[in-house]
């Protein structure tokens, strides 16, 4: 089993802060997705990084993968109330399924 | 995209009966899957519900436990079976097309 680990699990900001969530493995992943998931409500995917080193950028969300596709990071500038949310990352699996392996999420909550 | 409806979206259940989750989704897709997310962890897949064939298990969930049916390409069903308090959870429906997605979530409760 390809195991992610995230952290932190609680991130409590002021609005304008930045914040960066991470999601480790020691295993390889053919890629990787992010997604925010908000009370009552299923998780929405909000990006997916295919190659090693690459970044993305999702308007004031920056998504990196680790060069040996076995990390990520999320970060967010000037966040706001709107980013408040469980993110989760989860990788895909390298066999042919292509199973998601979720991270245990981290909850982000911004204050105004 | 996908637009995905669960039923009920919460339950409390007293334990020792079944609840069965229903999952319907706006067009044909081939696969459907179930997961489960409890309080504090991860999501975790249940298993893979192809039309016209037995669900696929993942290791440490059971047919007897999670029966899953599939008539059709927009519809899927779990039922929890026998529940015990440790089955409270989240249980979420997805399908996979360009993308993955999620349906809203069944919240179970069961005393």
């Amino acid at each position: 089993t390809q195991l992610l680990e995230q952290s932190p699990q609680f991130l409590s900001i002021q609005e304008g802060e930045n914040l960066t969530v991470y999601c480790n493995s020691s295993s390889v992943f053919s890629s990787l997705q992010w997604y925010r998931q908000e009370p009552g409500e299923g998780p929405v995917l909000l990006v997916t990084v295919v190659t090693g080193g690459e970044v993305k950028k999702l308007k004031r969300l920056t998504f990196q993968f680790g060069d040996a596709r076995k990390d990520s990071s999320l970060h967010i500038t000037a966040a706001q109330p709107g980013d408040t949310g469980l993110y989760l990352c989860a990788g895909v699996t390298t066999d042919s399924w292509g199973k998601l392996q979720f991270g245990a999420g981290t909850q982000v909550v911004v204050t105004p | 995209s996908a637009v995905i409806s669960q039923k009920p979206s919460r339950d409390i259940c007293q334990r020792g009966t079944s609840l069965t989750i229903q999952c319907q989704v706006d067009s044909q897709v081939t696969m459907m899957f179930w997961y489960r997310q409890q309080p504090g962890q991860s999501l975790t897949l249940i298993a893979t519900a192809n039309q016209g064939s037995e669900a696929t298990y993942e290791s440490g969930f059971v047919i007897d436990k999670f029966p899953i049916s599939r008539p059709n390409l927009t519809f899927s069903t779990l039922t929890v079976s026998n529940m015990s308090p440790e089955d409270s959870s989240i249980y979420l429906c997805s399908v996979r097309r360009e993308t993955q997605y999620f349906g809203p979530g069944t919240r179970l409760l069961v005393l």
